[in-house]
């Protein structure tokens, strides 16, 4: 069975640096064509992409806040993380990690993790 | 980068409708564009995946069809269950990837 779990601090100050983990089992990012994306979602808004890691460590940002992100994968540790910097209260909202394989959509979701700037 | 378009934002439909959603982008994205629904509180769940491609277990009155820079995901005969925000995203290899800014489908 194919799990996500996101876990961070619900809390950050403004201009302070979020961490963010999305810890998955039952796929290995070392598989060809395996990824996994963070998406976010303030409250009552849309889905925003913000990043994307793959198994072969190939790393894509969303264009508008690639300067603030970063993004890693620790294999062992079937582990990834999402760094933001600056935070700012307009980046409050549910944060998301979902896993994409071979040609397929963003298939499997983490339940997400509210994030409030404040 | 890619921008990608919902119309329209809001349906108001009742069950047994047939329900169409347009998405286009602002460049082609051959087939790369994925459907997913969403209800509150909830996660997305994956419905379209390659333009046309249904997800297992998805019913089979959800299709989609399209591609290059237009899309469609097309509900058949609308069930109670399908009211939620429908989203479209574009993921093209080469572009980082978005999402359309949602279409809810609410009850007539």
């Amino acid at each position: 069975q194919v799990t996500l779990r996101e876990s961070g601090p619900a809390l950050v100050k403004p201009t302070q640096t979020l961490t963010l983990t999305c810890t998955f089992s039952g796929f290995s990012l070392s598989t060809t064509a395996m990824s996994v994306s963070w998406i976010r979602q303030p409250p009552g808004k849309a889905l925003e992409w913000l990043a994307r890691i793959d198994w072969d460590d190939g790393k894509s940002y969303n264009a508008f806040l690639r300067t603030r992100l970063t993004i890693s994968k620790d294999t062992s540790k079937n582990e990834v993380v999402l760094r933001m910097i600056n935070m700012d209260p307009v980046d409050t909202g549910t944060y998301y990690c979902a896993r994409k394989m071979n040609l397929s959509g963003l298939d499997v979701w983490g339940q997400g993790t509210t994030v409030t700037v404040s | 980068d890619i921008q990608m378009t919902q119309s329209p934002s809001t349906v108001s439909a009742s069950v047994g409708d047939r329900v169409t959603i347009t998405c286009r982008a602002s460049q082609s994205i051959s087939m790369w564009l994925a459907w997913y629904q969403q209800k509150p509180g909830k996660a997305p769940k994956l419905l379209i995946y390659k333009s046309s491609s249904l997800e297992n277990g998805v019913p089979p009155r959800f299709s989609g069809s399209g591609s290059g820079t237009e899309f469609t995901l097309t509900i058949s005969s609308l069930q109670p269950d399908d009211f939620a925000t429908y989203y479209c995203q574009g993921y093209y290899s080469y572009f980082p990837w978005t999402f359309g800014q949602g279409t809810k489908v609410d009850i007539k």
